[in-house]
């Protein structure tokens, strides 16, 4: 089953602990991304990756670090979390070339993380 | 830079009623654009989409078509279900060689009622 996947799906931890969130995807997308959803503001990007070893930042990307070392796997990195980075995260996929601004995103079933 | 506005909700319906949600962006290429929509606990999942100016897109009784000279991208149902309540996000993606971002807008939330 094609499909995007993250883990942990909950997480609560404390500030300033380092967490890693994982991502992976098993359709060979070129295009990786991360979002966090928070109410009112939608989904605001972090980091995206074009292709492995290519990253760069969304909107919103202080705080946070990635990595794209190999094609399927987009981990998300939050080397001291603090509390304003409670939020819902979704990892997205897709595919890249031609007329790759047609191509839809599909979503991993995101990670609920709390920062105390 | 980019962006995307969609109407305040929450937006309360009676099951049979017509939809409208708007979405309007600014844009300085020519993206494509996308309606997502977001069921209660799940992740994201494409409604539909169009990718150049008077493309209409369409799925499950949805419409939406892109219109330049408006920078609109309007949602619409003629006849709403309970099922489709959740919460619908309109967004853009524009790809450059060396650029490519996606953008959403704030959602809106739609409850449909017996």
């Amino acid at each position: 089953e094609a499909q995007v996947t993250q883990n942990p799906r909950y997480l609560i931890t404390v500030t300033g602990k380092k967490l890693t969130v994982t991502c992976s995807q098993n359709m060979n997308h070129e295009y990786m991304s991360w979002y966090r959803q928070d109410p009112g503001l939608g989904l605001r990007q972090i980091y995206y990756s074009m292709n492995v070893e290519v990253t760069d930042k969304g909107d919103v990307p202080e705080g946070y670090k990635v990595s794209r070392k190999e094609k399927r796997n987009f981990p998300l990195i939050l080397e001291s979390p603090s509390p304003n980075q409670t939020s819902l995260y979704f990892c997205a996929s897709s595919l890249r070339g031609g007329s790759s601004s047609y191509n839809e995103q599909f979503f991993g079933p995101g990670t609920r993380l709390t920062v105390l | 830079g980019n962006s995307v506005t969609q109407m305040e909700g929450p937006v309360t319906l009676s099951e049979e009623a017509f939809l409208t949600i708007n979405c309007t962006y600014t844009a300085t290429g020519y993206p494509s654009l996308f309606w997502y929509v977001q069921y209660p606990g799940e992740g994201l999942q494409l409604l539909l989409k169009a990718t150049k100016a008077d493309d209409k897109g369409s799925n499950k009784g949805f419409e939406a078509t892109y219109r330049k000279e408006t920078t609109s991208f309007h949602l619409e149902k003629g006849s709403v279900q309970v099922s489709d309540s959740a919460v619908y996000f309109c967004a853009l993606r524009e790809v450059k060689t060396s650029y490519d971002k996606v953008i959403f807008g704030p959602g809106t939330s739609l409850s449909v009622i017996p």
